[in-house]
């Protein structure tokens, strides 16, 4: 099985601290994305990747950067944390193009 | 900008009732549209998806309808169970865009028992 993996569940963070959410999938899939999910906003692209080193901005990408390193790993990036980050962000990975997306738990974080 | 419009927000059914939910979409370049399903504490899990090409797509109780003229799809569950019970996200992608997924803003379904 198809595993996407985030480093933390739940976050609670200082408002101007730099937080980093970490996302590892296990099946050699060239496509990663952040999302974040809110109550009657559905799912909002923050991020993707489609390969190593390369990233592409969603569709709300302010205050958020992202880091690919490696192909299995994703993290995204919030230089200054505010109280309107708080939410509930969902890692993706898939492989090819229009084809299924496999998504972590989620990290619920909470910035104070 | 919200390129998929789903609907309704939330949804109450009767065991053995039909669910439906319908999204809207804009952009003609879409070619791929999936459903996904989310349990609570959980994240998103395909359900079923269809593409462009054909009217209707069954995978046991749950169908997709499409209609490309009209830009819309839809989720029928037939025969709805409380298990059924989640929030439920209609999407969509097009080619070139490195997989990327736009999704609905998600539709909580409660089927009572």
């Amino acid at each position: 099985d198809v595993k996407v993996t985030q480093s933390s569940r739940y976050l609670v963070k200082r408002t101007g601290e730099k937080v980093f959410l970490e996302c590892v999938q296990d099946m050699d899939h060239e496509n990663m994305f952040w999302y974040r999910q809110d109550p009657g906003l559905g799912l909002r692209l923050i991020y993707f990747s489609y390969d190593v080193k390369m990233k592409e901005k969603g569709d709300i990408p302010e205050g958020y950067s992202v880091s690919r390193e490696k192909k299995e790993r994703f993290s995204l990036i919030l230089e200054s944390a505010s109280t309107n980050q708080t939410s509930m962000y969902l890692c993706a990975s898939s492989f090819g193009l229009n084809t299924e997306a496999f998504f972590g738990q989620g990290t619920r974080l909470t910035v104070v | 900008q919200q390129q998929v419009k789903q609907s309704p927000q939330s949804l109450i059914v009767q065991k053995g009732g039909i669910s439906i939910i319908n999204c809207a979409y804009e952009n003609t370049a879409f070619d791929y549209f999936p459903w996904y399903q989310q349990f609570p504490g959980k994240g998103p899990a395909l359900l079923i998806a269809i593409r462009p090409d054909v009217s209707e797509k069954k995978e046991g109780r749950f169908t997709i309808s499409f209609n490309k003229s009209a830009k819309q799809f839809s989720l029928h569950i037939m025969d709805s169970q409380p298990g059924d019970s989640a929030t439920y996200f209609c999407a969509a992608s097009m080619k070139g865009q490195g997989g990327k997924l736009i999704f609905g803003q998600g539709t909580e379904l409660s089927v009572k028992p």
